[in-house]
């Protein structure tokens, strides 16, 4: 159990253009899941925390109006980078707690590479 | 803020060695999560660690909360090539949700 999934695996865009990425908890339900950017050879970094049916909470020096974040079921969040330049490119992962865990252990997705050309 | 001081930062080592790293902070922390990351992929998690002094093992993986609260340590035993990633420590303070992670640990077993 505890699986985490994300779509698209990679995704290559023009700049000024908008990307969803969708995070999927397949088989658990999570309250809270987490919104993550990792550059080369570092560690993550945490750019948001969602709650499902609340306004995510977004970590300083992150653009809540560029890094647009939903989470509108138990199950599933999304992140929309809108109008995405070349230094938006990253490696973006997301994770997500059980629902009623005492422990908010964090299950992580594959990732989704994103290169905005 | 809390951080984690992950060591080493890199390892290099022979198929077949054992492994050893650590995460110290000056902060206690009330959980202890070692994950390991393949180029590419998100971390997957390996060991959850809950009370202090708990010593868990999940195959060949050993990981320990310490007494402390402040520090961790994970070992592998007798590494594979299929060992390789990167392993990081991540902490979390109590009633909070949110991972302080540390820097990472990069593994390359050679053949």
């Amino acid at each position: 159990g505890a699986v985490v999934s994300q779509h698209p695996s990679w995704v290559i865009c023009k700049s000024g253009t908008s990307v969803k990425i969708e995070c999927r908890s397949l088989d658990f339900q999570a309250t809270t899941m987490f919104w993550y950017r990792q550059f080369p050879k570092q560690s993550l970094m945490l750019m948001a925390t969602s709650n499902e049916g609340s306004k995510a909470t977004y970590e300083q020096g992150v653009e809540k109006d560029k890094f647009l974040i939903n989470h509108a079921s138990l199950t599933l969040s999304t992140l929309t980078v809108t109008s995405a330049h070349p230094e938006d490119s990253s490696f973006y992962i997301c994770s997500a707690t059980r629902t009623n865990s005492p422990h908010y252990e964090q299950y992580f997705g594959p990732g989704t590479r994103l290169t905005v050309t | 803020g809390q951080q984690l001081n992950q060591s080493p930062q890199s390892m290099f080592i022979q198929e077949g060695e054992d492994v050893s790293m650590n995460c110290t902070s000056s902060s206690i922390f009330n959980t202890w999560l070692w994950y390991k990351q393949e180029p590419g992929e998100g971390p997957v998690l390996l060991i959850a660690l809950y009370k202090a002094g708990e010593l868990t093992s999940n195959g060949r993986l050993t990981a320990q909360f310490g007494i402390t609260r402040k520090d961790s340590f994970l070992n592998i035993s007798a590494s594979i090539p299929s060992d390789v990633g990167i392993y990081f420590c991540a902490g979390l303070i109590q009633g909070a949700q949110k991972l302080v992670f540390g820097q990472g640990t990069r593994l390359t077993i050679n053949p």
